[in-house]
This record gives C-alpha cells, sequence and structure tokens, in this order.
C-alpha cells in the first residue's frame, strides 16, 4: 500500500545548529506535502508545504527540500531553538484508491530533542 | 481568532458506554476529517465529510459513527463496539483540496 515513512524516529541537536528531518514517500502520483509540528499533548500545527511542481520552498527559518526522483523529502530547520523540540511529521496528500477523493497520509513523525 | 475547538480535552468512558467528542470550527471550511493518533504512532484517518449532510469511512471506521448535520460541526461518537478506543483524538478541517488541513487540540479519551 501506499506509505510515508520517516528514516529517523529521533533527532537531537544543539541549541544554533541546524536540523534536517528527512521523509520518504511512496506514492509517485502525490500532488502535495506538507509539514506539521506536534508539541506534546496538542495538537499537529501547519509549519510549510509544498507542490510537487517544486523542489525547495523557504519560510522562516524553514526550508522543505522535494526531490521527486528518489520521493525524498527533508525538512530543514536553521539555527534550531529549544522552544523547536517536538514531533515533526510529514504528510503526502494523495487521491485515494478509489481516484475520487484525496486522502492525507502520516508519516510516525520524528522526535526532535533541541539541547541548551 | 478563528479555529478548531475540541471538547472536552479528557474523556473517560465506562465499558460498554458510548462517548460523544466534539469538534466545532469556524473557519468556513467545507471539509472536516476525524483521526486517532497512538503513542508513537502517525495519525490514522477513521471518518472525513466534504460538504455538510455527508461523510465517508476512512481507513478505521469500526466502532465509530459521526454526523454533518452543520457546516461549522462534526462530533465522533466512539461506540461500545470499539475495544481498543484509548486514544488522542484529533479533528482537522480543511478549505480546498491542496491546503493544508488544520488541526484542533485533541481529546484524550481513556478507559475506566
Amino acid at each position: 500500500g501506499e506509505s510515508v515513512g520517516l528514516h529517523l524516529p529521533t533527532l537531537s541537536v544543539q541549541e544554533g545548529d541546524n536540523s534536517i528531518i528527512n521523509c520518504a514517500y511512496s506514492n509517485s502520483a502525490s500532488d502535495y506535502f506538507i509539514w506539521y509540528k506536534q508539541e506534546s499533548g496538542k495538537g499537529p500545527q501547519f509549519i510549510i508545504d509544498i507542490r510537487s511542481n517544486m523542489d525547495k520552498r523557504q519560510g522562516q527559518r524553514v526550508t522543505v527540500l522535494l526531490n521527486k526522483t528518489v520521493k525524498h523529502l527533508s525538512l530543514q530547520i536553521a539555527a534550531t531553538q529549544p522552544g523547536d523540540s517536538a514531533v515533526y511529521f510529514c504528510a503526502d496528500l494523495g487521491l485515494d484508491s478509489g481516484g475520487s477523493n484525496y486522502k492525507l497520509t502520516f508519516g510516525k513523525g520524528t522526535l526532535l530533542t533541541v539541547n541548551p | 481568532d478563528g479555529g478548531i475547538t475540541q471538547s472536552p480535552k479528557y474523556l473517560f468512558r465506562k465499558e460498554g458506554q458510548n462517548v460523544t467528542l466534539s469538534c466545532e470550527q469556524n473557519l468556513n471550511h467545507d471539509a472536516m476529517y476525524w483521526y486517532r493518533q497512538d503513542p508513537g504512532q502517525g495519525l490514522r484517518l477513521i471518518y472525513y465529510s466534504q460538504i455538510v449532510n455527508d461523510f465517508q469511512k476512512g481507513d478505521i471506521a469500526e466502532g465509530y459513527s459521526v454526523s454533518r448535520e452543520k457546516k461549522e460541526s462534526f462530533p465522533l461518537t466512539v461506540t461500545s463496539a470499539q475495544k481498543n478506543p484509548t486514544a488522542f483524538y484529533l479533528c482537522a478541517s480543511r478549505d480546498r483540496s491542496l491546503q493544508p488541513q488544520h488541526f484542533g487540540d485533541g481529546t484524550r479519551l481513556s478507559i475506566l
């Protein structure tokens, strides 16, 4: 079946370092990718998205890279801060098996810990 | 502020009891979703609704029911048929197809 997975379940970095969180996806027909941040006891919060016709998109301190050739997505966080500590999910939006509705498929998440 | 409100934040269920989780949004979004999240896991889709008075089963709909009588409300009932209901339940809504879903802050359901 289709799946979105993450290479590393945990990532620990020092404050001020750059963080890179990776994600692999399997649905070659995916149109849209989203990164979410989830803090403990809260719902996922939208960080940044990218469409399949792009290979890079930048936000404030965050950059998402999309490599369609190898079906790989990454989230880069510049100058990581303690407040960035959370679980980060990638999600893949593509048509469901019936081909009539879009379905968002989530990976299991990567726990990012920022050490002061 | 516009957003999604889930209530209650914590809920306890007795054996054989149905419980209903509330989800309200004032974002004027057409589509709404219910997800279940277990520890260390990603989100799994329970039910979704693209428009009022219409909804579809997700990947794990057994033991759950929903209604969509109003655009802003999408309550989820966890029935006694759901044998493993302990989880974190997340409601989301979306405006258009290639737009991100926005999430509420979840309801944590536990069994007494």
